[in-house]
């Protein structure tokens, strides 16, 4: 693996179904991220963990959950689908030393609920 | 609240420079930046601005203006390839960012 990893790709999803997108980042960084992108819309934070074991929750946190076990994985579940929750999902991850410690994202799950 | 401005969209020629402007509101300030994203992309950082003035990059300079809350992204001898949209956000007093809408620039020949 190089850098940060996101799976599934894309997914189509029953209203009601549960739903975990998984992320993983093999550059040993502390601070893992989730944000959902819409339309005209900046990226939006859903949840986010400064180190393992540790959760937060940011700006949309409503209807998904986190768990943060390890240093290298982040997975997002969704207990039970809705269909505003259609969006394409961005992990990211951020811990280099020093400024400016930017973010670095995995390729996205682009997630559509019916 | 919290809040990121930039224009929608913007239109350029291939050879010539575009200025991108984006304003901010936000509970603190722990520094600004800018990311590039193509379409179908993840976004990829560019820059990074913390203290007034301008950070050159090649091709690309960023500037900042604490006290006016207000940062532009400078292109110059812009490149087909540098049609995407250019995406402003603003690390809060909380350690997080805090992103605008984006800006889709759209590079003609």
């Amino acid at each position: 693996i190089a850098g940060i990893t996101q799976a599934p790709t894309s997914q189509i999803l029953a209203a009601g179904r549960r739903m975990t997108l998984r992320c993983t980042q093999d550059m040993r960084h502390n601070a893992m991220y989730w944000y959902r992108q819409d339309l005209g819309l900046g990226l939006r934070l859903i949840h986010y963990s400064n180190t393992a074991g540790t959760t937060g929750k940011g700006e949309v946190p409503d209807g998904y959950s986190v768990s943060r076990a390890n240093t290298d994985d982040f997975p997002l579940t969704l207990a039970s689908a809705v269909p505003s929750q259609t969006s394409v999902y961005f992990c990211a991850s951020s811990g280099s030393s020093g400024s400016p410690d930017e973010q670095f994202f995995g390729p996205g799950t682009r997630l559509t609920v019916l | 609240g919290q809040n990121i401005d930039q224009p929608t969209e913007m239109t350029a020629t291939e050879g010539a420079i575009v200025q991108i402007n984006c304003t901010y509101q936000t509970s603190g300030f722990n520094g600004l930046f800018w990311y590039q994203q193509h379409a179908g992309e993840a976004p990829t950082f560019l820059s990074y601005n913390v203290l007034d003035g301008l950070e050159e990059k090649g091709r690309f300079s960023s500037f900042l203006s604490r006290s006016k809350g207000y940062s532009y992204l400078l292109l110059k001898e812009l490149q087909m390839k540098d049609s995407a949209s250019y995406l402003c956000a603003v690390r809060d007093s909380n350690y997080q960012l805090i992103w605008g809408a984006g800006t889709k620039l759209i590079i003609k020949p």
